[in-house]
């Protein structure tokens, strides 16, 4: 069955940076794109990017293009979210979201989500 | 960007009732190439991750209940629970996957009266 895993939580520092990984089980990892989602303390959604694992080419929410860097390694079946220059307002869940099939960009498989939190 | 707005904000709706959440966008998401809407529905419970209820405005992910049902076109949608259960207590959010980048409505809280 399709699994996404994610590290765990996270306490970082402002201006630190963090590294969240995603690792994916149970299907063919180059087929399908996955995007990086979060969710501040009793907010609402928030799409930051996606990535195709195949040829690792990104596309980045406006808001994250300068901090924010998506890679893979496929000899792990792993997709990572680097974001650089934290501050507080950072402090959120971070998830990560397989396309429920190749025919458009609905999130059908999620992580479990990876809190990052931002103080000093 | 499309602005995914979503109305109610908060919803009480008694057991067995039909709940009806609406999602506008600031421009249309029909997908010419498939003549499809690039709209989605989620449910989010408290401590999980969002979970797909409806995608293409009105397609039913596998497994989930028929009481679930999505309908419209272009810029306006609505999601509807025919009958209100009780574990159907949740945030609902819609999601357009029309463009990059991909927005989300602010979220729907629906609640038991």
């Amino acid at each position: 069955q399709v699994q996404l895993v994610q590290s765990g939580a996270e306490v970082k520092k402002p201006g630190a940076s963090v590294k969240v990984s995603c690792k994916a089980s149970g299907y063919t990892f180059t087929f399908y794109y996955i995007h990086w989602v979060r969710q501040a303390p009793g907010q609402g959604l928030e799409w930051m990017g996606v990535i195709n694992p195949s040829s690792g080419r990104t596309d980045y929410a406006q808001k994250f293009q300068a901090r924010v860097t998506m890679t893979r390694d496929t000899s792990t079946s792993t997709v990572y979210m680097d974001l650089s220059s934290l501050r507080s307002e950072d402090t959120a869940v971070y998830y990560c979201a397989r396309l429920l099939t190749t025919e458009g960009h609905f999130l059908g498989y999620w992580g479990q989500g990876t809190l990052v939190t931002v103080s000093s | 960007d499309i602005v995914m707005t979503q109305s109610p904000d908060s919803l009480t709706v008694s057991l067995g009732e039909r709940a009806t959440i609406n999602c506008k966008s600031s421009q249309s998401v029909l997908y010419s190439s498939n003549n499809k809407n690039s709209l989605a529905w989620y449910q989010q419970k408290p401590g999980q991750p969002p979970k797909l209820l409806i995608y293409w405005a009105s397609t039913r992910e596998s497994g989930v209940p028929d009481r679930f049902s999505g309908s419209g076109s272009g810029t306006d949608f609505t999601l509807t629970i025919s009958s209100l259960q009780a574990e159907d207590v949740a945030v609902y959010y819609c999601h357009q996957y029309y463009t990059t980048p991909n927005t989300f409505g602010q979220g729907t809280k629906l609640e038991i009266k």
